[in-house]
């Protein structure tokens, strides 16, 4: 099946500063990623759908100017958490359709996810 | 808001035993996708069954999927420690490319 690489796996930052989440599709382009957000012993929260080449969709409630999106290519997506405080700590996960794969693309591809830990 | 609810909570068995999980959901679906998560790690697609299916199998799991109930269940037969984990439906809505999650089952297998 499908790759999405994620990075980092985790990260301890202190309060204030920003961080970097990469997820990238090893084996295949994706022009659609998601960013997800998930709670100890909760269900994932769809933060946003990245789209490449253009800006990312947000959901109700999450903020675009915290949590920014790039897609600059058809296997990149980055999430940066900006001014970072200790309630965004939390498990991201980013996941990607492979379009070009079988089953028309329904199935989700998970990266391994990154916990954040802000101090 | 999460599309899909899910119950139980948790479930706790014996290895060997079946396990069922139930998920419901409120629109009109695509399809109906289950994942599986070990702690800390991301999702693993299990299987999928479309809004025109009604049961759908994968070598131990078996998915029903109840359109007019707005409904689904998966069960795991003949259940193994390594089954232990937490699995989540996921509905792809009728006018819509994002799957939402349901709050998830954990299962322990006990050995």
């Amino acid at each position: 099946g499908a790759v999405v690489s994620q990075h980092p796996s985790r990260v301890i930052c202190k309060s204030g500063t920003s961080v970097k989440i990469e997820c990238r599709s090893l084996d295949f382009q994706a022009t659609t990623m998601f960013w997800y957000r998930q709670f100890p012993k909760k269900s994932l929260m769809l933060m946003a759908t990245s789209n490449e080449g253009s800006k990312a969709t947000y959901e109700q409630g999450v903020e675009k100017d915290k949590f920014l999106i790039n897609h600059a290519s058809l296997t990149l997506s980055t999430l940066t958490v900006t001014s970072a405080h200790p309630e965004d700590s939390s498990f991201y996960i980013c996941s990607a359709r492979d379009r070009g794969g079988r089953g028309w693309g329904e199935k989700l591809f998970f990266g391994s996810g990154t916990q954040l830990s802000v101090l | 808001s999460q599309q899909g609810e899910e119950d139980p909570q948790a479930l706790s068995i014996q290895e060997g035993e079946n396990a069922t999980m139930n998920c419901s959901y409120k629109t009109s679906i695509n399809n109906l996708q289950w994942y599986r998560q070990n702690s800390g790690r991301g999702l693993v697609h299990l299987i999928l069954i479309r809004s025109n299916e009604r049961e759908k199998h994968s070598g131990r799991l078996r998915v029903t999927l109840d359109t007019s109930k707005k409904s689904s269940s998966l069960l795991i037969t003949a259940s193994r420690a390594a089954d232990t984990a937490s699995y989540f439906c996921a509905t792809e809505m009728e006018y819509g490319n994002k799957l939402v999650f349901g709050a998830g089952t954990i299962l322990r297998v006990k050995s």
